[in-house]
């Protein structure tokens, strides 16, 4: 019973390519989110939907957009990819932030992306 | 904006003892939550524990502790009884309680490398 689940796992890749990553939750959580963590194991946010609506945009190039086609999927394009890219991507979910309580967020298992 | 600091960035310990890993953070805000994410060679997170900051009574889960200084905007993690399978990357991470009525970020530190030794 995968709770928040990610595919690919492992994704290599050339240089200017177009990639997708796509994540799935089974928790009936109505938001869901994107991290990075960098070759230096550090985690930082980079989008946020609620009920399909982005919520959360940090600093990312527009190279990145992310879709949610409905509360449990949340996907991730990547055009053109660069080397910087590599990384290790994460989606997690929880209940939206109105419900009080920690509002836990689960991960998915990442998605360990190589740019060549 | 909220920064979440850990300083060490490798801790080790031998099993069946403790280990305390450090993590500070600032803030502006009075009410927030505050989590410890633990990472092992999977890569995937499992929440450890947490704790809320308008609860004085520090926060347990088995061999975990947490050592709560809301003053000094101090967040330990305590391990006891160290096990092989403690030995993973811990991150300290933040979370504002306002209600924005939707989403809210974790915030990172930057991530303690745990090594347990015989």
């Amino acid at each position: 019973d995968t709770a928040v689940s990610q595919t690919p796992k492992y994704l290599v890749t050339q240089m200017g390519n177009d990639k997708s990553i796509k994540c799935e939750q089974n928790l009936g959580h109505d938001t869901m989110y994107w991290y990075k963590q960098d070759s230096k194991k550090f985690l930082k946010i980079m989008f946020s939907y609620n009920n399909k609506e982005l919520i959360i945009n940090e600093t990312v190039p527009n190279r990145f957009s992310p879709k949610s086609p409905d509360k449990a999927h949340l996907n991730l394009h990547i055009n053109s990819l660069e080397l910087g890219d590599s990384a290790v991507y994460f989606c997690a979910s929880s209940h939206s932030q109105d419900r009080g309580g920690y509002n836990e967020q689960f991960f998915g298992p990442g998605t360990r992306l190589t740019v060549l | 904006a909220q920064t979440v600091t850990q300083s060490q960035p490798e801790m080790s310990v031998q099993e069946a003892e403790t280990v305390t890993l450090s993590c500070t953070y600032d803030t502006s805000e009075s009410d927030y939550y505050l989590f410890w994410y633990k990472q092992p060679p999977s890569r995937q997170m499992i929440l450890v524990i947490r704790q809320e900051a308008y609860k004085q009574q520090n926060a347990t889960e088995n061999r975990f502790s947490v050592n709560f200084q809301k003053a000094a905007k101090s967040f330990s993690l305590k391990i006891s009884d160290s096990q092989l399978g403690d030995a993973a990357m811990y991150f300290c991470a933040y979370r504002t309680s306002i209600n924005t009525g939707t989403a809210s970020k974790l915030t990172f530190g930057t991530g303690t490398r745990l090594q347990v030794t015989l």
